[in-house]
């Protein structure tokens, strides 16, 4: 079955040590997403890829960076979690040939602490 | 800028009644709406999108201009429809923005 997998599903890291969250695909697709969602709230894109390029929220705090190093993969990195950084992380793919019906992973719930 | 509204954080209803979900939005441009869903330790999936017109699982939502809306209505509620739903809106760059979501529960 073609779809989108993160690792790991849960993640623990301690105040202010970087983490990095995976996402990998098998559609193919070339644009890639990541979101962060909050207990009880929508979730907000935080930036995406549409092939190689990036492309920043204007307000995706600079602790967070990114990296896609095939189309495959794309990370999620914190540089410095906070307290307020606990959330689920989802990442997303889509592609012109759908319309760009994202397609989503099963999440990577972070808990700071 | 954009923005979607979901009135109802919690919507209850019996089994075999009709349900609607409100979403409302605001957007400068054409928009494309879609709805996903969530059920319990599931990912977020795509339940329809209104250039599709499809009815999925029984659930139809029409697309509004006049009034900004897109709601979601299903004429008998079935338990297994007991989820989260947010309403989402797609820019012209094909980003989207979510609700707040809205949580059904289905009781028998």
């Amino acid at each position: 079955d073609a779809m989108v997998i993160q690792n790991p599903r849960y993640q623990v890291t301690q105040f202010g040590k970087p983490v990095t969250l995976s996402c990998s695909q098998t559609l193919n697709h070339n644009v890639m997403y990541w979101y962060q969602q909050k207990s009880s709230q929508a979730p907000k894109l935080l930036f995406h890829y549409y092939d190689k390029d990036f492309n920043n929220e204007a307000d995706t705090p600079d602790n967070f960076q990114s990296r896609r190093p095939n189309t495959s993969f794309c990370f999620l990195d914190i540089r410095s979690p906070g307290l307020g950084d606990a959330a689920m992380y989802l990442c997303a793919t889509s592609t012109r040939q759908d319309n760009y019906e994202q397609y989503f992973g099963p999440g990577t719930r972070l808990t700071v602490t | 800028a954009q923005r979607v509204t979901q009135p109802e954080k919690l919507l209850s209803v019996f089994k075999g009644a009709p349900v609607e979900l409100k979403c409302n939005y605001s957007y400068s441009g054409s928009p494309e709406l879609f709805w996903y869903v969530q059920y319990s330790r599931q990912r977020l999936q795509l339940l329809l999108r209104h250039i599709s017109r499809e009815s999925i699982k029984g659930f139809t939502a029409d697309l509004n201009k006049g009034e900004t809306s897109f709601h979601l209505k299903k004429p008998f509620a079935q338990e297994e429809d007991s989820a989260m739903y947010y309403c989402a809106l797609m820019n012209a760059g094909n980003m989207l923005t979510f609700g707040g979501g809205t949580r059904l529960m289905v009781k028998p």
